[in-house]
């Protein structure tokens, strides 16, 4: 079936450095969303993307769709001790169309 | 944040017995999820909703019923609860005009 791989699972970095995560999917997806969950907090919905190529950014997030629409990622440029947690991409694909989540990559700030 | 609320936001029950966790909307969205997070797991699907009275089975289904009676509510019951069903439970709602969905702020169940 359908499946929706994340890395890293887990990454510290020095606060100011720029970190990325990468989805990738199984299969081709419709389109693609990625969320963010602060520690003992819920998942809360970034962005969504849809075309082939796209980026596209919010303040200092950029958010990439592939070309062949089965990867994603999302780059943090200077992060900074609010960007902790962990982000979890969500693809929709296959025959039923349904969105598969990634086990998400939890994100540690080093002061 | 939308206009989601689970309750009870946590408990502890024993095994064996019957749970029912409730997701309020006040969106009037038409899909509406239950979810379940682990370490190591991520978001696992339990069951969906595309209506009142319209459900249907996620990837973890097994030991667990939905029922949604109203567009608001949608419940998640465990008929006789394991401690294989410890988890932090989120339900999620989605308008059914694009894919994202809108999380509720979870409910933590601890069964011993």
């Amino acid at each position: 079936g359908q499946q929706v791989m994340q890395i890293p699972q887990y990454q510290h970095v020095q606060e100011g450095e720029d970190f990325t995560t990468y989805c990738n999917s199984s299969t081709t997806l419709s389109n693609i969303q990625w969320y963010k969950q602060r520690p003992g907090g819920h998942p809360v919905f970034l962005i969504q993307l849809v075309k082939s190529g796209e980026v596209k950014k919010q303040k200092r997030l950029t958010f990439q769709f592939g070309e062949a629409k089965k990867n994603s990622s999302l780059h943090i440029t200077a992060t900074q001790t609010t960007d902790e947690g962990t982000s979890f991409c969500a693809g929709a694909g296959g025959r039923d169309d349904k969105i598969i989540f990634g086990k998400g990559t939890r994100l540690h700030i080093l002061p | 944040d939308a206009g989601i609320t689970q309750s009870p936001r946590h408990k502890v029950t024993e095994t064996g017995t019957p749970v029912t966790l409730r997701c309020h909307q006040t969106e009037n969205h038409r899909y509406m999820y239950w979810y379940r997070q682990d370490p190591g797991h991520g978001l696992r699907l339990i069951h969906y909703s595309y209506g009142v009275k319209d459900t249907d089975k996620g990837e973890v289904s097994d030991g667990y019923s939905v029922s949604r009676s109203k567009t608001e509510d949608f419940l998640l019951t465990l008929e006789s609860a394991t401690s294989s069903q410890t988890s932090v439970y989120f339900c999620a709602i989605n308008p059914g005009t694009s894919y994202e969905q809108y999380f509720g702020p979870g409910t933590r169940l601890t069964v011993t």
